[in-house]
């Protein structure tokens, strides 16, 4: 079984809907992360968070909103879709400790904002 | 300017030969680099870190010119399996306890037979 999932994989919907993409890991790491990607464009930092009371912004933080319900679990909202949305969303996870530390990352999920 | 660049590609090349990526960082303070690999619509993972004194992992090779500000990635023997995106990554700072990465947007690879 995979170590970090993300549901959905793929995802379709219009603009002004409210989505929620969802992040799983088995790895026991306190470090999550969401990244986008985009064609021609490097990943590139949404949220993260250290443990379950800690949430910081990241480069492009905004039009989304994140929860972490749990060590496990980090969800990505986008309140109300816009099409320049549309891109490839991973999340990820590091185990905790100075300096730097391996990220994993989960699938992905494709989303697609009409 | 971006603060990773890569050659986006791609570079086409035969089984068995020996390619190079490089790819340039703007932040002259950056103390960790790394290459990730991406399969075609899949996950990064990580290849290998790169250390100042250059290191080596069977047919991949990295290595740091801090001078310059430049990583490079060799692959000898390319084998099919080899075909992926390569992707540039720099340490981009610390801050609030939290080690920046910031990616490059990839060089992409494709063997062929």
């Amino acid at each position: 079984d995979a170590d970090v999932t993300q549901t959905p994989r793929n995802r379709i919907t219009k603009t002004g809907k409210r989505i929620m993409l969802e992040c799983s890991q088995t790895k026991g790491h306190d470090r999550m992360y969401w990244y986008r990607q985009d064609p021609g464009l490097g990943l590139r930092l949404i949220y993260y968070s250290f443990d379950v009371k800690d949430i910081n912004k990241g480069e492009i933080s905004d039009g989304y909103s994140v929860s972490r319900q749990a060590q496990a679990k980090f969800s990505l909202s986008l309140e109300s879709a816009i099409p320049n949305q549309t891109a490839l969303y991973f999340c990820a996870t590091s185990a905790r400790g100075g300096g730097f530390n391996e990220q994993f990352f989960g699938p992905g999920t494709r989303l697609t904002v009409l | 300017r971006k603060e990773v660049e890569q050659d986006p590609g791609p570079f086409n090349v035969p089984e068995g030969a020996t390619v190079a990526f490089n790819c340039t960082y703007s932040n002259s303070a950056s103390q960790s680099f790394f290459w990730y690999r991406q399969d075609c619509r899949k996950e990064p993972k990580l290849l290998m870190s790169v250390y100042s004194s250059g290191n080596e992992d069977g047919r991949f090779t990295a290595q740091l010119n801090r001078a310059s500000q430049y990583i490079s990635l060799l692959i000898r023997d390319s084998k099919l399996s080899d075909s992926a995106t390569y992707l540039c990554v720099v340490n981009g700072g610390f801050s609030g306890g939290y080690n920046k990465l910031i990616f490059g947007a990839g060089t992409r690879l494709a063997v062929h037979p």
